[in-house]
């Protein structure tokens, strides 16, 4: 069964420096997003993409993020400065238009 | 205010035995679609159920169904037959309008005990 993958499935990095998360969503979806969830918290909603453009976005996907799908398989967030706070696990979702599947996520520490 | 409230933090339940986990939701969309995701102690979300705001049945999906009150604005999700691999974290999430672009909102989660 087609599944969403995220690589890597850790990240430490240093305040300040730039880290790049990878999604590669189900092959025939529409319809992608990135979702972060700090530490015992809620799920919450960054970005949505579709027919190559950001759709909509939250008050968290700020200048310091950007989203790329650079091939017909690939989907990236990157964050450009990491703070402390932007430590969470982040996950990829796809969707073919109803349902969304997510990616088994990527748990990024910052120090 | 909350889109999505779960009220219960933790729950246990027997195994073998059903449970009933919480779940409302506040919207003004005619349009609407209710998930419900397993969050396992690995950390992935797992979808399991949805229901359609103009679905006339509640969902159901093997061991899993969603107890839909329109009137009542609740999504409840009615899990039969408890396993012991049932326990995770369970997320209810709303999404207003079906059109694909629109993202989930999700509640905070019950988590679900299954005891031997």
């Amino acid at each position: 069964e087609p599944e969403v993958t995220q690589t890597p499935s850790h990240q430490v990095t240093q305040m300040g420096q730039e880290v790049i998360l990878r999604c590669v969503p189900i092959s025939n979806h529409l319809y992608f997003y990135w979702y972060r969830q700090i530490l015992g918290q809620k799920v919450e909603f960054l970005v949505s993409f579709y027919n190559n453009e950001i759709s909509e976005k939250s008050e968290i996907f700020d200048d310091q993020f950007s989203v790329e799908r650079p091939d017909g398989s690939n989907f990236t967030l990157k964050i450009r400065s990491t703070k402390l706070e932007d430590s969470a696990m982040y996950f990829c979702a796809s969707s073919p238009g109803l349902e969304q599947y997510f990616g088994p996520g990527t748990r990024l520490t910052v120090t | 205010a909350q889109k999505i409230t779960q009220t219960q933090p933790g729950m246990f339940v027997q195994e073998k035995e059903a449970v009933t986990l919480d779940c409302t939701y506040d919207t003004s969309d005619q349009s609407y679609g209710l998930f419900w995701y397993k969050q396992p102690s690995s950390g992935e979300m797992i979808f399991l159920i949805y229901q359609g705001s103009y679905d006339e049945q509640n969902a159901t999906e093997g061991r899993y169904s969603l107890n839909f009150q329109k009137a009542r604005k609740s999504a409840n999700l009615v899990i039969s037959a408890s396993q012991l691999g049932d326990s995770a974290m369970y997320f209810c999430a709303m999404r207003e309008g079906l059109s694909g672009n629109t993202p989930l909102v999700f509640g905070k989660g019950t988590r679900l005990s299954v005891i031997a």
